[in-house]
Formats: structure tokens, C-alpha cells, sequence
């Protein structure tokens, strides 16, 4: 069956790097998203990556994806305290428009 | 900038009552969502519209009604509120295109079921 499973938790100093991790089991995904929701907020879409690619960057965010391992990860540049937040992976499948999200991780900065 | 409006934040409601959440979306966007959030369960689907007075169950849809009877308004029902409806609620609208689904989503409403 479909998962997407992540890490819960994952504090970073403020300027390291933070990397957050996603695993997933259905290997007809289409596109894996990165969403990221501040305290109280609804999900903001940060950055998506279609299946056919290996990465994309885009300003602070990097986005690997090993579909072999079927593995996706979000690596933060200079992580800020504004960046502390859940950030939740999701795949689509095929043309579904039903996206599958994992449990989010939590990041927290400290200064 | 995108917009989708929730009715409410917080709600407080007493168990077998009915529940309206209300969502709204000024971008014309076909597809609109309803969410529930669980601490480590993530977003679970209960109802998908996409189009006017068009619906799909979801994940989880038992226990929910959807309304959709203008393009930029999609209305999630409880019938009868239990204690096991006490969740966070989000609305999402939006496109899909060459199968990529782009969703932008509500502040969430907390609803507390006594």
C-alpha cells in the first residue's frame, strides 16, 4: 500500500544546514512535495520535485530524490529561527489527485 | 496571492450536534479538499470536489457530509459530532495540471468536541 513515512523531530543550530528526511513506498509516484506549516497555520507548498528528476534547488532549499531507495530528502541552508515549523512530504500517484501525506517532522532552531 | 478562508479557528461543540465549517477560495480554483490533522497521523483526506455540486469520498469519509453549491465555496457537515471528530480541519483549493496537483491551503480550524 501507499506510505511516506519521516522522522518526527530534528533540532539544527541557527546557520547549519538542516536535512529532513522522507521515505516512501509506492514506486509510481508522479510528483513528491515538500510542505511546510508554521504554528498554527495552515500548509504552505514550499518546493515539489517530479519522479523523473534527481534534484532541484531552489534559493536555500535543496530537494534529493534517490528513487532507487525511494528516498526524499529536504536539505535547509543557513537555517533560520523563522524556519523552525512541521514540514510534511507527500507523493502523488499517477494522475491521482489524491496526495499521501507522512506524520511531518518537526524542526526546531535553536539560536 | 492565493486565498482559501476559513469560517472559524476554534469551535467548541457539544457531541450530537451538527457542525457546519465553512471554506472559501477567491482563485477560481476547481478542486477543493477537506482535511483532518492528527498529532503522527498527517493529513488524512475525508472529501475531494471537483467541480460545482461534485464530490469524492476521501480516506475517511464516515461521519461527513460535503456541500458544494458555489465554485468558490466547499462546506464540511458533521451530522451528529462525536468526540472522536475533535481535530484540526483544513481546506485546500486548488489546479492540477500534467498530473502535477498544486494545493494551497486554510489556517485550519481547531474543533473541540465535548
Amino acid at each position: 500500500g501507499e506510505d511516506v513515512e519521516q522522522s518526527l523531530f530534528l533540532s539544527v543550530r541557527e546557520g547549519d544546514s538542516s536535512v529532513i528526511n522522507c521515505t516512501y513506498t509506492d514506486s509510481s509516484s508522479t510528483y513528491l512535495y515538500w510542505y511546510k506549516q508554521e504554528p498554527g497555520a495552515g500548509l504552505q507548498l514550499l518546493t515539489y520535485i517530479f519522479s523523473n528528476m534527481d534534484m532541484k534547488q531552489d534559493q536555500r532549499l535543496t530537494v534529493l530524490l534517490n528513487k532507487k531507495d525511494k528516498h526524499l530528502s529536504l536539505r535547509i541552508a543557513d537555517t533560520q529561527t523563522g524556519d523552525s515549523a512541521i514540514y510534511f512530504c507527500a507523493e502523488s500517484i499517477g494522475s491521482s489527485y489524491k496526495l499521501i501525506f507522512g506524520s511531518g517532522t518537526r524542526l526546531l532552531v535553536r539560536p | 496571492d492565493v486565498k482559501v478562508t476559513q469560517s472559524s479557528r476554534y469551535l467548541v461543540k457539544r457531541t450530537g450536534e451538527k457542525v457546519f465549517l465553512e471554506c472559501v477560495q477567491d482563485m477560481d480554483h476547481e478542486n477543493m479538499f477537506w482535511y483532518r490533522q492528527d498529532p503522527g497521523l498527517g493529513l488524512r483526506l475525508i472529501y475531494f470536489s471537483y467541480d460545482v455540486k461534485m464530490k469524492e469520498k476521501g480516506d475517511i469519509p464516515e461521519g461527513y457530509s460535503v456541500s458544494r453549491e458555489k465554485k468558490e465555496r466547499f462546506s464540511l457537515i458533521l451530522e451528529s459530532a462525536s468526540t472522536n471528530q475533535t481535530s484540526m480541519y483544513l481546506c485546500a483549493s486548488g489546479t492540477s495540471g500534467d498530473q502535477l496537483w498544486t494545493q494551497y491551503f486554510g489556517p485550519g480550524t481547531r474543533l473541540l468536541v465535548l
